[in-house]
């Protein structure tokens, strides 16, 4: 079945640490996005790509990284988590022609 | 830049009660508006755009240029609309969504 998985959904790890949150989807799409949500604020896009070997820097600024090796894949990096980290990260794609964008259930990610 | 404006963070009706959630807008030029919404623990969803002017669960969004609005209404809400909605606007350089801080709907029996 098409969808967008994200995993892990919940994620508690200590400072200092090298995390990676998973994204990847089946539905055929070129675009993806990553976007920072903090409880009860709007969603800031982080990072986003067009296709393969292709990847943009959104409006928040953020000390993570992407990459985009396969069309499926757009897995984000964080080398060195801080306890500012601590917040959900959204995943989602769209078709190229398209603008509606199809979202995964989201990673929440806690650094203590 | 473009901006997305929700001004409540909650509302909270009573079943059987019209239903208006606000969201403003600062765009040069075409805009593309969404809805999203997103029921307890499940994943953000679209329900409506305005280019297709659909109505869907009984709610319906007006664009108003004038007024940089796309209000999202219904007209007699339900238990389950309870629920967070976003409005959004897709930025035309990146094709990429910007969202506003959403407004949670509370809809008591």
């Amino acid at each position: 079945e098409a969808d967008i998985y994200q995993t892990p959904r919940y994620l508690v790890i200590g400072t200092g640490k090298k995390i990676t949150l998973e994204c990847s989807q089946t539905m055929g799409h070129d675009k993806m996005y990553w976007y920072q949500q903090d409880p009860g604020m709007e969603l800031h896009l982080i990072h986003y790509s067009y296709g393969v070997n292709s990847t943009e820097k959104g409006d928040l600024s953020s000390e993570s990284t992407v990459s985009r090796i396969r069309t499926e894949h757009f897995p984000l990096t964080l080398e060195s988590a801080r306890p500012s980290h601590t917040s959900q990260y959204l995943c989602a794609s769209s078709g190229m022609g398209d603008t509606e964008a199809f979202f995964g259930q989201g990673t929440r990610l806690t650094v203590v | 830049a473009q901006r997305v404006t929700q001004p409540e963070k909650l509302l909270s009706v009573f079943k059987g009660a019209p239903v208006e959630l606000k969201c403003n807008y600062s765009y040069s030029g075409s805009p593309e508006l969404f809805w999203y919404v997103q029921y307890s623990r499940q994943r953000l969803q679209l329900l409506l755009r305005h280019i297709s002017r659909e109505s869907i669960k009984g709610f319906t969004a007006d664009l108003n240029k004038g007024e940089t609005s796309f209000h999202l209404k219904k007209p007699f809400a339900q238990e389950e609309d309870s629920a967070m909605y976003y409005c959004a606007l897709v930025d035309t350089g990146r094709r990429a969504l910007t969202f506003g801080s959403g407004t949670r709907l509370q809809v008591q029996p």
